[in-house]
């Protein structure tokens, strides 16, 4: 099973602040199939970006990914007030899929 | 637009059972696989398993083959997650969320179903 960490916790920004949240993975995923969602309060979660750089459809550009081996990466270029969020990296490159812990996003 | 329709919050004794219905819109049920993810209240999400809606093909994590079963009706577009033998660890929300193949991000989700299994 590919565990995956994301770390810190909880991070803290203003907004108009740049974001990097990271992820890191036990091993190899294949194919680079690693998302980022996106969740707020008594919401589902929302698909941001997939293939680790992906944007899916309808999210801002503002949001983007990247990977470096197993170390992904993801950017908010600029955030806005309704970026303040839980963010949640998922492999699915291999069963069982798997998500990190989550980042908290919130205002400093 | 893509739809999933989740049925209401259950409330169920330790021991139960529970069966959570996602009914989807929008797009073509059998054309897609149909994921189970369950969030504990305040913790991360933890996936549970697909089935194929063409085919009735699942897989299942390991942590929930003999008490999970997932099952589809294509003739309403619609997909069950019955989840048996029920604990208070089971209390959690319940998702759906659609993907295009088998190896494939969770592009929609459905609202969640809150069950709360509790003596």
């Amino acid at each position: 099973e590919i565990v995956l960490t994301q770390s810190p916790g909880t991070l803290s920004f203003s907004p108009g602040e740049r974001a990097t949240l990271s992820c890191r993975a036990s091993q190899s995923i294949t194919s680079n199939y690693l998302a980022w969602y996106q969740q707020r309060p008594g919401q589902a979660p929302r698909l941001l970006i997939y293939a680790a750089s992906g944007r899916a459809a309808g999210i801002p550009d503002r949001f983007s990914g990247s990977e470096s081996g197993t170390d992904f990466t993801l950017t908010i270029s600029r955030l806005e007030p309704e970026d303040f969020a839980v963010y949640y990296c998922h492999q699915y490159g291999s069963s069982p899929f798997t998500f990190g812990p989550g980042t908290k996003v919130d205002i400093k | 637009q893509v739809q999933l329709v989740q049925s209401g919050a259950e409330v169920k004794r330790p021991g139960a059972s529970v069966k959570v219905s996602c009914k989807v819109s929008g797009y073509i049920f059998s054309g897609y696989y149909m994921n189970w993810v369950r969030q504990v209240p305040g913790q991360g999400l933890e996936w549970m398993g697909w089935i194929n809606p063409n085919s009735g093909d699942t897989n299942y994590a390991q942590k929930f083959q003999g008490g999970v079963t997932m099952t589809r009706d294509t003739s309403i577009s619609t997909a069950y997650m019955e989840l048996s033998r029920l604990t208070s660890g089971d209390t959690a929300v319940y998702y759906c969320a659609i993907a295009d193949y088998s190896l494939d991000a969770f592009h929609f989700w459905g609202p969640g179903t809150m069950v709360t299994v509790s003596s």
